[in-house]
């Protein structure tokens, strides 16, 4: 299995309503990521987990809330998002360690539109 | 800061025509390169990646690109393009000072191929 998979792949929700997105590779890798991208705009790094440990938080607002309740899987809950957090969320995996034979495999994303 | 550069913004060629896209780093010390392409409305793709060892690397598709150290570069180009070129390309880095598999992305340039 060469997969990242996220769901849902769409997902629209209000300002006050609380929800999840799941992420899931059975490739063995060490590190899971999210990233965000708005539309037109490149991904940009959310959080990074390394052993399931949480290593990177660039600066996201609270209101994202990761969990990586084992190495095969990565969430992140949603409470109180603002419209302008609509976006593509993109989960990718990896080996913690960069080398030739490890780069990251990304998922199809979740759509999410905050109304 | 620390960033990844793309001067072209969008891109459009007819096919049989080369391409050449720009990709500029600031980031010091060791860097590992990559090229990604996203076609509409699919997954991330990796094109090619540089960790070391020859500067021109070949990749998927027909793409090569060129690690140029002198001048944090890392262009990307194709000799005659199709249609099915038509896509977002982003220029990404790991810097290597983390030790640490994250990656940061360029701000992309749209790609059309006129048939």
């Amino acid at each position: 299995d060469t997969e990242v998979t996220q769901t849902p792949k769409h997902l629209v929700m209000g300002m006050t309503n609380k929800k999840s997105l799941k992420c899931e590779q059975h490739m063995g890798h060490r590190a899971m990521y999210w990233y965000k991208q708005k539309a037109k705009k490149p991904p940009e790094l959310m959080f990074v987990y390394s052993y399931e440990k949480l290593s990177i938080n660039e600066s996201v607002p609270s209101r994202f809330s990761p969990e990586c309740p084992n190495s095969s899987l990565l969430n992140l809950h949603l409470h109180a998002l603002q419209p302008e957090d609509s976006a593509l969320y993109l989960c990718a995996s990896s080996q913690v360690f960069p080398s030739e034979a490890n780069v990251l495999t990304f998922g199809a994303g979740s759509r999410l539109t905050v109304l | 800061a620390q960033s990844v550069s793309q001067h072209n913004h969008h891109v459009i060629l007819s096919e049989a025509a080369s391409l050449e896209l720009g990709c500029n780093y600031s980031y010091g010390g060791t860097v590992n390169l990559f090229w990604y392409v996203q076609y509409p409305g699919q997954h991330l793709q990796l094109l090619l990646k540089y960790f070391s060892g020859d500067p021109l690397v070949k990749g998927i598709k027909g793409f090569e690109a060129e690690f140029i150290k002198s001048k944090f570069s890392f262009n990307l180009r194709k000799p005659s393009v199709q249609w099915s070129d038509t896509a977002e390309y982003f220029c990404a880095v790991i810097p290597d000072q983390t030790g640490a598999n994250n990656l940061f992305f360029g701000t992309g340039t749209r790609l059309t191929v006129i048939p």
